[in-house]
C-alpha cells in the first residue's frame, strides 16, 4: 500500500525556519518525481515545489522561490522541504504527493507571533 | 486568482448529472494532461480523473474526464450525496514551468 506520511510541521514565528520531512513506503520511491502542495485554510490548493525522480530537475512556484527548498534521499526513501523567511502567508497544511497521484495527509504550518 | 478557472460552486439533485468546468490556456490545458481531485472536508485530496479521461482503480464510473483545446470538464452521473465535496481540476503549465490548480468548485448534493 502507497503512504506518505509527512511531519515537522508546527508554529514558527515570522521570519523563522521549518524543515518538513515526507516519509515514503509501498513503492519504489526512487522511481517517481515528488511534489510539495499546500493549502491555506478555507483556500484551495497551491502547487509549492516539484522534484525529479533523481532529483537533478527541480521547480518552485515564484511565492517560495529564493525561500525554499526541495530536497530528496532516495535511500531512505524521504521528500524534504527545507523552509526559510517564512511569512504569515505562508500558513498552510503542507502536503507531499507522488507524481499527479498519491498524496499524504499533510502537516500544518502556523506562521505567528 | 488561479491560473484555472473553475466555477466556485455546483449543485445537483441525487441520480442527476452534473459538470464542472475548468478553463485555462495554450499553455497549460492547451499542451497538458488535466487531472481531477475531490477533496471530502478535512482530508487530503484524491486523485480521480487521471490524463484527461483515465479513472484510477477504485474510482466509480460515474466520474469522468474530457478535454477540448483549452478546456476540460468533469463530469458526475447519478449524483449522490456522498460526492459533495470540492473538486479540482489541475495541470502542467509551460510557460510558468509549474503545476496549476483550478480555485476548485464546491458541489453541494440537494
Amino acid at each position: 500500500e502507497v503512504q506518505l506520511v509527512e511531519s515537522g510541521g508546527g508554529l514558527v514565528q515570522p521570519g523563522g525556519s521549518l524543515r518538513l520531512s515526507c516519509a515514503a513506503s509501498g513503492f519504489t520511491f526512487s522511481d517517481y518525481e515528488m511534489n510539495w502542495v499546500r493549502q491555506a485554510p478555507g483556500k484551495g490548493l497551491e502547487w509549492v515545489s516539484y522534484i525529479s525522480s533523481g532529483g537533478s530537475t527541480i521547480y518552485y512556484a515564484d511565492s517560495v522561490k529564493g525561500r525554499f527548498t526541495i530536497s530528496r534521499d532516495n535511500a531512505k526513501k524521504s521528500l524534504y522541504l527545507q523552509m526559510n523567511s517564512l511569512r504569515a502567508e505562508d500558513t498552510a497544511v503542507y502536503y507531499c504527493a507522488r507524481a499527479w497521484g498519491y498524496w499524504g495527509q499533510g502537516t500544518l504550518v502556523t506562521v505567528s507571533s | 486568482q488561479s491560473v484555472l478557472t473553475q466555477p466556485p460552486s455546483a449543485s445537483g439533485t441525487p441520480g442527476q448529472r452534473v459538470t464542472i468546468s475548468c478553463s485555462g490556456s495554450s499553455s497549460n490545458i492547451g499542451s497538458n494532461y488535466v487531472y481531477w481531485y475531490q477533496q471530502l472536508p478535512g482530508t487530503a485530496p484524491k486523485l480521480l480523473i487521471s490524463r484527461n479521461n483515465q479513472r484510477p482503480s477504485g474510482v466509480p464510473d460515474r466520474f469522468s474526464g474530457s478535454k477540448s483545446g483549452t478546456s476540460a470538464s468533469l463530469a458526475i452521473s447519478g449524483l449522490r450525496s456522498e460526492d459533495e465535496a470540492d473538486y479540482y481540476c489541475a495541470t502542467w503549465d509551460d510557460s510558468l514551468n509549474g503545476r496549476v490548480f483550478g480555485g476548485g468548485t464546491k458541489l453541494t448534493v440537494l
